[in-house]
């Protein structure tokens, strides 16, 4: 069964730490995706990565960092949290073309609170 | 806009009865859609999706019908279960990118016993 798998379900850290949210996935996929949901908002796209050590913006980078040192690992970093930050964080990835993949694999989420 | 939660737009219905979500999708130039449901605490997964050249697919209890002249897509579950209940939204890949997708406004289902 393939699998994308965040490493944390919950997460409760102070303003201002240095937050790490790892993603992992087993399908070799090319893309990578980090969003956030919230009531209200819907998914909202933080950065993707099309490639190893490459990224881009999406909608809401404001505040966070990416990394993607190997193909199937994708970080996502709080450099330094805010309780704005408060929120669901979902993982995704994909392959190169989606529409005969089946779109985006998520992982089950990471819910972060910012206290 | 999109919402997710409390400001849900909620689709109540009784159990074994069908079920019909709609999704308005922005751009007309989009050529693959997909529904996703996502349950409490858990992850979208996908559930069926479509191509611009079909009008209509059938899985497994879904259906999805595309209408291309008004921008709409619906989901259609038949003899809804418990287990349907659940946040269903769709996704469209516009044009210019083969791995993008926009995700629109989600729908919680809530099927009563």
């Amino acid at each position: 069964d393939v699998k994308v798998t965040q490493s944390s379900r919950y997460l409760v850290k102070r303003t201002g730490e240095k937050v790490f949210l790892e993603c992992v996935q087993d399908m070799d996929h090319e893309n990578m995706f980090w969003y956030r949901q919230d009531p209200g908002l819907g998914l909202r796209l933080i950065y993707f990565s099309y490639d190893v050590k490459m990224k881009e913006k999406g909608d809401i980078p404001e505040g966070y960092s990416v990394s993607r040192e190997k193909k199937e690992r994708f970080s996502l970093i709080l450099e330094s949290a805010s309780t704005n930050q408060t929120s669901m964080y979902l993982c995704a990835s994909a392959s190169a073309s989606i529409n005969t993949n089946y779109g985006y694999t998520f992982g089950s989420g990471t819910r972060l609170t910012v206290v | 806009g999109e919402s997710v939660g409390l400001h849900l737009p909620t689709l109540s219905v009784q159990e074994g009865d069908n079920s019909i979500i709609n999704c308005a999708y922005s751009n007309s130039a989009s050529d693959y859609f997909i529904w996703y449901k996502q349950e409490s605490g858990k992850g979208p997964q996908f559930i069926i999706d479509i191509r611009s050249n079909m009008d209509k697919r059938q899985g497994q209890r879904v259906t999805v019908l595309l209408n291309k002249t008004v921008k709409h897509l619906s989901l259609q579950i038949a003899a809804t279960q418990p287990g349907d209940s659940a946040v269903y939204f769709c996704a469209e890949n516009p044009p210019g990118s083969s791995y993008k997708l926009i995700f629109g406004s989600g729908t919680r289902l809530l099927v009563r016993p």
